[in-house]
């Protein structure tokens, strides 16, 4: 079936640091691959992704390419701020069927100390 | 503004008393749907809808009922809430055929405890 394993939290880092965190699928066929951010007290918020293999999506200075030979799209930062704060969720959208389910990983929660 | 309202946003319950969480979009979407958040297991979606009177289940629905009798609604219903359905809970619209890019639009939320 489809999956998504996240790396493990919480992550914290400083103001400034440099931000990966992991983010590995299973799935058949071409599927969608999505990062959602959940800020304290909210829904989550689309923010990147990517629709085919190779793609790069990119916002906000996040970055995460969707690599097919590693089942993977590993969210990116150069530089973390504060506000960058929350609970980051990698999603997958099945490659078949008009359905617009996500598969979600369990979440990484993501701290910035000034 | 285009948003997905749901309400309440904090709920408090006993045992077997039933409640329903409201859910509404303004975006004209064709999709809904209704995830709850655990820690440790992300989002599970619990029922979706592709249009109105069209409902089917998700990955974890037992305990819980929806309609879709309007476009823009889908409540969620729990006939008698029990303790393992204390959770946070989301409602979710997206446009049914725009492409395998077009993401989820998300409320913020439904807090909801049963003792």
């Amino acid at each position: 079936g489809n999956s998504v394993t996240q790396m493990e939290g919480p992550v914290t880092l400083s103001e400034e640091a440099f931000l990966t965190i992991n983010c590995t699928y299973t799935a058949t066929g071409y599927p969608s691959l999505f990062w959602y951010v959940q800020y304290p007290g909210e829904g989550l918020q689309l923010l990147l992704k990517a629709t085919k293999a190779d793609d790069k999506g990119s916002n906000k200075g996040f970055e995460a390419t969707y690599r097919k030979e590693t089942t993977s799209f590993h969210l990116e930062k150069g530089s973390v701020q504060v506000s960058d704060s929350a609970v980051y969720f990698c999603a997958l959208k099945p490659w078949a069927g008009g359905a617009q389910k996500l598969v979600f990983g369990q979440g990484t929660r993501l701290t910035i100390n000034p | 503004e285009a948003q997905v309202t749901q309400n309440p946003r904090y709920l408090i319950t006993v045992t077997g008393k039933k409640l329903t969480v409201t859910c509404s979009q303004n975006m004209n979407h064709e999709y809904m749907s209704w995830y709850r958040q655990d820690p440790g297991l992300g989002l599970r979606q619990i029922y979706y809808s592709m249009n109105v009177e069209v409902t089917d289940k998700g990955d974890v629905p037992e305990g819980y009922k929806v309609s879709r009798k309007e476009k823009r609604n889908f409540p969620l219903i729990l006939e008698s809430p029990s303790p393992n359905q204390t959770s946070l809970y989301f409602c979710a619209s997206s446009p049914a055929y725009r492409g395998r890019g077009s993401p989820l639009h998300f409320g913020n939320g439904t807090r909801l405890t049963v003792t």
